[in-house]
Formats: C-alpha cells, sequence, structure tokens
C-alpha cells in the first residue's frame, strides 16, 4: 500500500524556468493539499484541491503559481517564471476525506532556483 | 495568519526523560493534530485530538486539549534517540483546511 508519493525530490531550476511538481495521492485517497515550507518554518497552506476541482486555493500567490488535480494521472503544481524566493521544499498531502481530517504527507520535493 | 504556536522552539533534553511541548492557538477548533517530521522528510501523523476531548494516548505520547485556554501539550515519555524531530501541531476549524505552528524542534542527547 504506498504512500503519498512526489517527483522529483529535488529540482533546480534557473531564475525565468517553469517548475512541475508532481505528487500522487495515497490510493482511495480524493482529496490534495499543497504546502511550501522554508528553512526552520512550518508548512503554510498553498491549495487544496479534489478530483478535477480547486476547493481551496486562498494560499497560493496570485501569479505564476497553479494547481491541478486532473480526473487521471497526479496532481500538478506548476511555477511559472520561477524567482530565487521560490526555493523551498514542497509537500504533497491527501486524506481520504475532508480536509480536517489527518493528512499522509509525501516526502516532498526541494526546489532550488539559481 | 499562524493558527498554533509551539512552545518551546527548541527543546534538548537527555535520552530517557520525558519531553513536553505546548500548542496554543487562536480561534475555535474542530480538531487539532500533531505531527512529526524527521530531517529532510515529510510530516507524519502522530496523533489527532477532537474539540470535544480533554486527553488521548498513543504509545509513548500523551496529548491534552483545553479549549478554554486554547492551548494543547504533547508529552513523549521515556524519549529516545529517535524522537529526535521537528514536532507541529496542526489545527482544524470549519473551512476544510488544517494551519500548521512553527514546530519545537526536539533533540535527544545521548
Amino acid at each position: 500500500n504506498a504512500g503519498v508519493m512526489q517527483n522529483p525530490r529535488h529540482l533546480v531550476r534557473r531564475r525565468g524556468q517553469e517548475a512541475r511538481l508532481r505528487c500522487s495521492p495515497m490510493k482511495g485517497h480524493s482529496h490534495v493539499y499543497w504546502y511550501r515550507q522554508l528553512p526552520e518554518e512550518g508548512l503554510k497552506f498553498m491549495v487544496y484541491l479534489q478530483k478535477e476541482n480547486i476547493i481551496d486555493e486562498s494560499g497560493m500567490p496570485k501569479e505564476r503559481f497553479s494547481a491541478e488535480f486532473p480526473k487521471e494521472g497526479p496532481s500538478i503544481l506548476r511555477i511559472q517564471q520561477v524567482v530565487r524566493g521560490d526555493s523551498a521544499a514542497y509537500f504533497c498531502a491527501s486524506s481520504a476525506s475532508g480536509g480536517t481530517y489527518e493528512q499522509y504527507f509525501g516526502p516532498g520535493t526541494r526546489l532550488t532556483v539559481t | 495568519s499562524q493558527q498554533g504556536e509551539e512552545d518551546p522552539q527548541a527543546l534538548s533534553i537527555q535520552e530517557g526523560e520525558n519531553a513536553t511541548m505546548n500548542c496554543s492557538y487562536k480561534t475555535s477548533i474542530n480538531n487539532l493534530q500533531w505531527y512529526r517530521q524527521n530531517s529532510g522528510r515529510g510530516l507524519v501523523h502522530l496523533i489527532l485530538i477532537r474539540s470535544n476531548e480533554r486527553e488521548k494516548h498513543s504509545g509513548r505520547l500523551r496529548v491534552t486539549l483545553d479549549t478554554s485556554k486554547k492551548s494543547s501539550s504533547l508529552l513523549i515519555t521515556a524519549s529516545r534517540a529517535a524522537d529526535t524531530a521537528s514536532y507541529f501541531c496542526a489545527t482544524a476549524r470549519g473551512d476544510d483546511k488544517i494551519i500548521f505552528g512553527k514546530g519545537t524542534r526536539l533533540h535527544i542527547l545521548p
């Protein structure tokens, strides 16, 4: 029973490039969350999705960031025209029910923008 | 805005001792959860306590919740080297997301 999977684990991008982060939730989970973590900080909520729907994107920057969770395939967090300030660890979590239940986290993608 | 605030920010104790971490929050909640994060890894869910519960146990973990003081504590008894990690509280309100605090970094000394 595989857990939440994220890839890549490490991603290096130059300023101005695009970053695509993928997340496959646990089997049977239809709720996906994306978080960003800066060094020595807690996790900052970005977006909450269910299959084909964005439920809450209140933590997403208005520009350059987008997320999707298609009917088939993984959830994708896309960052266009990356800047140095986007360097962080991005974690995906999934849950079986709505957002107030325990969430299961992936290992994260560490994005470095050079 | 940050909902949960853990205290202390960092804690070092001898192996075998008990470790206590506290979390305070601001608004009413549906439940409060504690997570552990080992260095460079994702978070692992430890325990969930609902707003109508006062205490919960899981192995060497004991969590208390005082809704009148808007605070929770996590006690780890008989600490081990493997307990070295960051511990986060996360509060769930009614809006389908949970909000994490900045965490307590726990270091168990041999």
